[in-house]
C-alpha cells in the first residue's frame, strides 16, 4: 500500500541550527501538508502546498519555516534557526487529486532542540 | 476558537466491550474526520463523515454527526488490545479549499485484555 515516508525519524540539534526534514509524499498525490505535535498537544496545522506554492499557512509558520518541492518526489521542511519551542513531532501529509480530505500521514520525524 | 474538542480526555474499558468517544466543534464545516495514533506513531486516517450525512460505518466503527449540536460520536464495538491508541476529531472548515485539518486534543483509549 502507498505510503508517506519520512526523514529522519529522529534528530537532535543545537538552539539556532538549521534543520531540514525530508517526506517523500504518495506518487501520484497533488495537495502536501506539514503539522506538528508538541508532546501531549494537539496535532497543529503548519502549511498546506499545492501546484508549487504554498496555498495557506498558519501563524506558526513564520519566516523561520520554508518549503520547497525540488523535484518530483520529496517534500521538505526546513527552519533556519531553530528554537527550543521547536521541539516537536513532524508529521507530512498528503492528499490526492480526487480532493476527498481525507490525508494520508507519514510516521513523523521527532525533532528536539537542546 | 476552540475546534474539535474531545471527550472524554481519557478511556478506560476491558477487551469486547464498547468503547464511545465524542468530539464537538465550533464552525461550520465541510467534513469530520477520525484519525488514530498509536503511541509515538504517524496519524491513520479511521473514517471521514461529510456534512450532509448523519451516519456511517466501517467495520467495527460507526461515526454519527450532528451539524445541528455541532458534535460527533465515535463508536468503536467489540473492542480489542490493539484498538489500544489515541483517538483524535478533525474538521476540515466549510469555505476553506486547502483542506486544512483542525484537530482536537484526542482521547486515550485503553483497552484492557
Amino acid at each position: 500500500e502507498p505510503e508517506v515516508t519520512q526523514t529522519p525519524s529522529h534528530q537532535v540539534t543545537q538552539m539556532g541550527q538549521e534543520v531540514i526534514l525530508h517526506c517523500v509524499p504518495i506518487s501520484n498525490h497533488l495537495y502536501f501538508y506539514w503539522y506538528r505535535q508538541i508532546l501531549g498537544q494537539k496535532v497543529e496545522f503548519l502549511v498546506s502546498f499545492y501546484n508549487n506554492e504554498i496555498s495557506e499557512k498558519s501563524e506558526i509558520f513564520d519566516d523561520q519555516f520554508s518549503v520547497e518541492r525540488p523535484d518530483g518526489s520529496n517534500f521538505t521542511l526546513k527552519i533556519r534557526s531553530t528554537k527550543l519551542e521547536d521541539s516537536a513531532m513532524y508529521f507530512c501529509a498528503s492528499m490526492g487529486s480526487g480532493r476527498t480530505g481525507e490525508l494520508f500521514f507519514g510516521e513523523g520525524s521527532r525533532l528536539t532542540v537542546l | 476558537s476552540q475546534q474539535g474538542e474531545e471527550d472524554p480526555q481519557a478511556l478506560s474499558i476491558q477487551e469486547g466491550e464498547n468503547a464511545t468517544m465524542n468530539c464537538s466543534y465550533k464552525t461550520s464545516i465541510n467534513n469530520l474526520q477520525w484519525y488514530r495514533q498509536n503511541s509515538g506513531r504517524g496519524l491513520v486516517h479511521l473514517i471521514l463523515i461529510r456534512s450532509n450525512e448523519r451516519e456511517k460505518h466501517s467495520g467495527r466503527l460507526r461515526v454519527t454527526l450532528d451539524t445541528s449540536k455541532k458534535s460527533s460520536s465515535l463508536l468503536i464495538t467489540a473492542s480489542r488490545a490493539a484498538d489500544t491508541a489515541s483517538y483524535f476529531c478533525a474538521t476540515d472548515g466549510r469555505g476553506g479549499s486547502n483542506y486544512k485539518l483542525t484537530f482536537g486534543k484526542g482521547t486515550l483509549l485503553t483497552v484492557n485484555p
